[in-house]
């Protein structure tokens, strides 16, 4: 399974900008990166998706290294509502069909 | 856009017995759904891929004659858990791909299954 690593937990002050780490030095081309984040007892919210170049939507950007091993997820300015866990999953490409391995996630904590 | 419902929220079940949990995508056709599981504390854990019109395909480990798969429609699919037991009381999700967007899932709910 492709493994990503990510900080456990990171704190930001409510109205800042929050940059959100990621490394998937496995990565093979044709794998996305997909950020997904999660509130106590909820299903996973979709944030934001890119392959090569840097993404952006209203959610959040994604920004990609050009080669590809790591990426990060901006928040450009952060919300109590953004407190959640973050993961970071590399999607593995299975006869057509993308399979998402979740990690353990980076627990983010807004200060207000 | 992008809902995935999933029915009921919680439920509660005797030891032996069998319960069925429903994701459908509202608003957007589907042919892959997944099912995931998640304990207290961890992450998700995907369970199984499921094609609608086919067997579903299921991770190693994962009983497939207790975890019963059914992905009748490009709305619907069913998770029916046989002959439950204690230790399978987790919080399960299950997600939607839809036709349009082949890179993006999108999660339902959650159902919480307590089996006593």
């Amino acid at each position: 399974d492709a493994k990503t690593t990510q900080p456990n937990s990171m704190e930001s002050n409510e109205e800042e900008p929050v940059h959100l780490p990621c490394n998937h030095s496995t990565i093979s081309g044709t794998d996305y990166i997909h950020w997904y984040r999660q509130l106590p007892s909820q299903g996973p919210e979709y944030v934001i998706h890119g392959l090569t170049s840097n993404v952006n939507n209203r959610m959040a950007s994604l920004a990609i290294a050009e080669d590809r091993k790591s990426s990060t997820l901006i928040l450009h300015r952060a919300t109590l509502r953004d407190a959640a866990v973050y993961y970071c999953i590399q999607g593995i490409s299975n006869f057509g069909n993308e399979k998402l391995t979740f990690g353990t996630g980076t627990r983010l904590t807004i200060i207000p | 856009g992008a809902v995935v419902s999933q029915h009921p929220s919680r439920v509660i079940c005797k030891s032996g017995t069998s319960v069925k949990i429903e994701c459908r995508s509202l608003d957007f056709q589907a042919t892959t759904m997944f099912w995931y599981r998640q304990f207290p504390k961890q992450s998700l854990m995907l369970m199984a891929t499921s094609n609608e019109g086919s067997k579903a395909t299921y991770e190693q480990g994962v009983e497939k004659d207790k975890f019963l798969i059914n992905h009748a429609s490009l709305t619907l699919s069913t998770l029916t858990v046989t002959s439950a037991h204690p230790e399978d009381s987790s919080f399960y999700i299950c997600s939607a791909r839809p036709l349009a967007a082949p890179y993006e899932q999108y999660f339902g709910p959650g159902t919480r299954l307590t089996v006593t």
